[in-house]
Order: C-alpha cells, then sequence, then structure tokens
C-alpha cells in the first residue's frame, strides 16, 4: 500500500485566517482524496482531487472555501479559508488503491483548532 | 442514496472477550464493502474487505462477511487485547467513492 504523509500535523489557527495542508504520496497515484472528521463523528468527503483537472466538490463544500491544488501526481494541498471555530477538525488526505479495487489508503491526518 | 449504520459506542470489553460491531447498510447495485480501524492520535488503516457476497474479509484475528440478504457486515473477533482499543468504521464503496458509517469505539480493559 501507498505510504501517505501530511503537513503539519497539527496547527492552531486565529479566526479569519487560513491553513494550507500537504498531502505527499511516495507513488504516483490518480485520484486523491480530501476528507474531514469534526470531533467524535465519522469521516465525510470534501473533494476529489484528479491531476491535470478542477476537484470536484462534494455537497456542502465549495472550492472558495477549500481551493484544492493537484500540480502532480504525487502531491496535493487543502487550503481552508477564512477559518471559523466550526472548522476545527481533522483534515485526512486518502490515494485510491489498486486499480478496481475501491480501496483507499490514508495519511495520519492534520488536526486543526480554530481559536 | 447509500449509507451505512453502525452500532453506537463506545463497547466496553474486557481482555479476551468475544467482540461483535454491527454494520448494515443501503446500496444500489453490488458495493465492496470495508472495515477500517483508526487508533488513537492516527490516520485510517484499512482493516479489511470483501467484495462480494458470502465473501469473508478477515486480517489480524478479526472477520467480517458479506451478507446481501440482510445488508449486514458485521465485524467480529474471539478474543480482544488491550492494543484492540479503537475507532473502527464499516464503510462500502458507492459511485466511487467511499462512504463511512459514524465510527464504533472500542475499549477493552485489561
Amino acid at each position: 500500500s501507498a505510504v501517505i504523509s501530511q503537513k503539519p500535523s497539527r496547527d492552531i489557527c486565529q479566526r479569519g485566517t487560513s491553513l494550507t495542508i500537504q498531502c505527499q504520496v511516495d507513488s504516483q497515484v490518480t485520484m486523491m482524496f480530501w476528507y474531514r472528521q469534526q470531533p467524535g463523528q465519522s469521516l465525510t468527503l470534501i473533494a476529489t482531487a484528479n491531476q491535470g483537472s478542477e476537484a470536484t466538490y462534494e455537497s456542502g463544500f465549495v472550492i472558495d472555501k477549500f481551493p484544492i491544488s493537484r500540480p502532480n501526481l504525487t502531491f496535493s494541498t487543502l487550503t481552508v479559508s477564512n477559518l471559523s471555530p466550526e472548522d476545527s477538525s481533522i483534515y485526512l488526505c486518502s490515494v485510491e488503491g489498486p486499480r478496481g479495487s475501491y480501496e483507499q489508503y490514508f495519511g495520519p491526518g492534520t488536526r486543526l483548532t480554530v481559536t | 442514496g447509500d449509507s451505512v449504520t453502525q452500532m453506537e459506542g463506545p463497547v466496553t470489553l474486557s481482555e479476551e472477550a468475544f467482540l461483535t460491531i454491527n454494520c448494515t447498510y443501503t446500496a444500489t447495485g453490488y458495493p465492496s464493502l470495508f472495515w477500517y480501524v483508526q487508533y488513537p492520535g492516527e490516520g485510517l488503516q484499512l482493516l479489511l474487505k470483501a467484495t462480494k457476497a458470502d465473501d469473508k474479509g478477515s486480517n489480524k484475528g478479526f472477520e467480517a462477511t458479506y451478507r446481501k440478504e440482510t445488508t449486514s457486515f458485521h465485524l467480529e473477533k474471539g478474543s480482544v487485547q488491550v492494543s484492540d482499543s479503537a475507532v473502527y468504521f464499516c464503510a462500502l464503496s458507492g459511485a466511487g467513492k467511499l462512504i463511512f458509517g459514524q465510527g464504533t469505539t472500542l475499549q477493552v480493559k485489561p
């Protein structure tokens, strides 16, 4: 399975600022995913990021709030903009597993606290 | 739409007890089913999966059988250890995405 790293592992940010989270994979993958995990909750898919195309956002998530970049097949960033305390969550990136398996492999997550 | 429902936690067991975490799903088509585990402070790890009806996924002593007739994928382990304490997520593949249940926290006491 792929090895995925995320930076930063945690951060405390002021209201109104932005945080950019990096996701690095040790192999080339077509599809990367960004999830939000609110405290004590399950994972909610924010968007799917394919290299060379615009990210596809799920209902309730918009590009202005969660801009995503996917410059190559091993890297992606998620920015959480205009932060509010409600954005305090763990943000996880994942990548697709073997073609047709529907598996996903997850990074360790970024814990964001907004004050 | 597709959805996954898990039993509410936390589930608290003594070491060496038998574990069952219930998971049922609603889906159109024939999804693959997964159990993921999240240890404290870590990301999710794939624990096991099943891709078609009557398949049994197994890993690290955990098992789950894909039951199409009851739309279930219950997680079981015969003898839990303290190191199994974690949050367990049931998930299905739908429309190219993973759809997760709400997670069940397992606490195993020595």
